[in-house]
């Protein structure tokens, strides 16, 4: 079974543009949700999406959106991209949403911001 | 802030040693608790979890131990291998609210 994807895997942009990142989660699972990891700050959540619908957010501000397709893919926009945008961008995808769940992270997308 | 964190953030261990990982959280409501690791270039790797019901559970290799009194969380790698060099980070849950939150990891180095 193929593991969680992540396209593109590196990406450089530069300050006000916007970026489009892309997750395909495992085969069957339906929940995917995204971090994004800095060496300052650690692994933090930004959103989780299941059944298309964003059940749950992080602390971040709205230029960090997403969404999710009927065929569990979830893509994940960032608008007017700052330098402290750039991270790794992980997502991770699970059978359902129910608590404790277990999760499979994908390789994560690495922004640089300049 | 992120409410779980840990005591160091790197731990270096003789190859054979065992290693123990320490974790403290803050909710005392957090009712799920999940150690990953992570390898350079990868992203988080399950590890093993544990329920807020339990004190210990063992996997291969593997044993996470909850205090619950003094909400702490460790790790326990037996004979570790140099394989075992990563980023370790425990992680909480509360099932009400499936967000995870993560600690800031440790840095586990095997020294030959």
């Amino acid at each position: 079974k193929a593991g969680v994807t992540q396209t593109p895997r590196y990406l450089i942009k530069t300050r006000g543009q916007q970026v489009t990142l892309s997750c395909s989660p495992i085969s069957g699972h339906r929940s995917v949700s995204w971090y994004q990891q800095t060496p300052g700050q650690g692994l933090q959540f930004l959103f989780e999406y299941f059944s298309e619908t964003q059940r749950n957010k992080g602390n971040f501000p709205g230029r960090f959106s997403g969404r999710q397709f009927s065929n569990s893919r979830s893509e994940m926009n960032v608008s007017t991209l700052e330098l402290g945008d750039s991270a790794l961008y992980l997502c991770a995808s699970s059978l359902t949403r129910r608590g404790g769940n277990e999760q499979y992270f994908g390789p994560g997308t690495r922004l640089t911001v300049t | 802030g992120e409410s779980v964190g840990l005591h160091l953030p790197t731990l270096s261990v003789q190859e054979g040693d065992n290693s123990i990982i320490n974790c403290a959280y803050s909710n005392s409501a957090s009712d799920y608790f999940i150690w990953y690791k992570q390898e350079s270039g990868k992203g988080p790797q399950f590890i093993i979890d544990i329920r807020s019901n339990m004190d210990k559970r063992q996997g291969q290799r593997v044993t996470v131990l909850l205090n619950k009194t003094v909400k702490h969380l460790s790790l326990q790698i037996a004979a570790t291998q140099p394989g075992d060099s990563a980023v370790y980070f425990c992680a909480e849950n509360m099932n009400r609210d499936d967000k995870i939150i993560f600690g800031k990891g440790t840095r586990l180095h095997i020294l030959p």
